[in-house]
């Protein structure tokens, strides 16, 4: 089964910096584009950042670049977030998600909260 | 950044009944290669969002064949053909033409 679980949301003040990683299990990790994808609280979802099966190509929301670094480690099937210059504003469910080889965000984890 | 717009924000549904729900791009999404680059999404309550379909029509696996995408270009429309309890939630298009990925405002569906 493939499946994504995140972690390392906590509380940060603002201007503080935060790591999520996402653990990816049950499928070839290296094979896929990997996103995040943030939610406020009873709010729409708003997508964050995008990486490259091999990790050679990324691509941020606006609202983020400059701030947050998306990375991989494909030896560990693993899927990062550094998120620096915190603002109230990135308070949000943070969702990892792969894409397949047909679709996009076939698979979602639970999330992790970041309260800024 | 293109821009996704859904309508209705809400709708009330009796279970059984059909429903549908419209889903407009700022920018058309039809890929030289024939595809429209359209997703559906359903968030159910206190959920993951989970993929419903993809390329405008293609159902993901698992998903119910009462849920039908199409559309081209800029307007598009998932319906459910039969409406049940479980799919109650929120529904979201998503453009993935181009980065960064948008998503519409979301539908949230209820049962009357």
């Amino acid at each position: 089964e493939e499946q994504l679980v995140e972690s390392g949301g906590v509380v940060v003040q603002p201007g503080g910096s935060l790591r999520l990683s996402c653990a990816a299990s049950g499928f070839s990790f290296d094979d896929y584009t990997m996103h995040w994808v943030r939610q406020v609280p009873e709010k729409g979802l708003e997508w964050v950042s995008l990486i490259s099966g091999d990790g050679t190509s990324s691509y941020y929301a606006d609202s983020v670049k400059g701030r947050f670094t998306i990375s991989r480690d494909n030896s560990k099937n693993s899927l990062y977030l550094q998120m620096n210059s915190l603002r109230v504003e990135d308070t949000a469910l943070y969702f990892c998600a792969k894409d397949s080889h047909q679709a996009n965000m076939d698979v979602w984890g639970q999330g992790t909260t970041v309260t800024v | 950044e293109i821009v996704m717009t859904q309508s209705p924000l809400s709708l009330a549904v009796t279970p059984g009944e059909p429903a549908s729900i419209s889903c407009r791009s700022s920018q058309s999404l039809l890929h030289s290669n024939g595809y429209n680059y359209l997703d559906w999404f359903l968030q159910k309550p206190g959920q993951s969002p989970q993929l419903l379909l993809y390329l405008r029509s293609n159902r993901a696996s698992g998903v119910s064949d009462r849920f039908t995408g199409s559309g081209s270009g800029t307007v598009f429309t998932l319906k459910i053909s039969r409406v049940e309890a479980e799919d109650v939630g929120v529904y979201y298009c998503m453009q993935s033409l181009q980065t960064p990925r948008t998503f519409g405002q979301g539908t949230k569906v209820e049962i009357k």
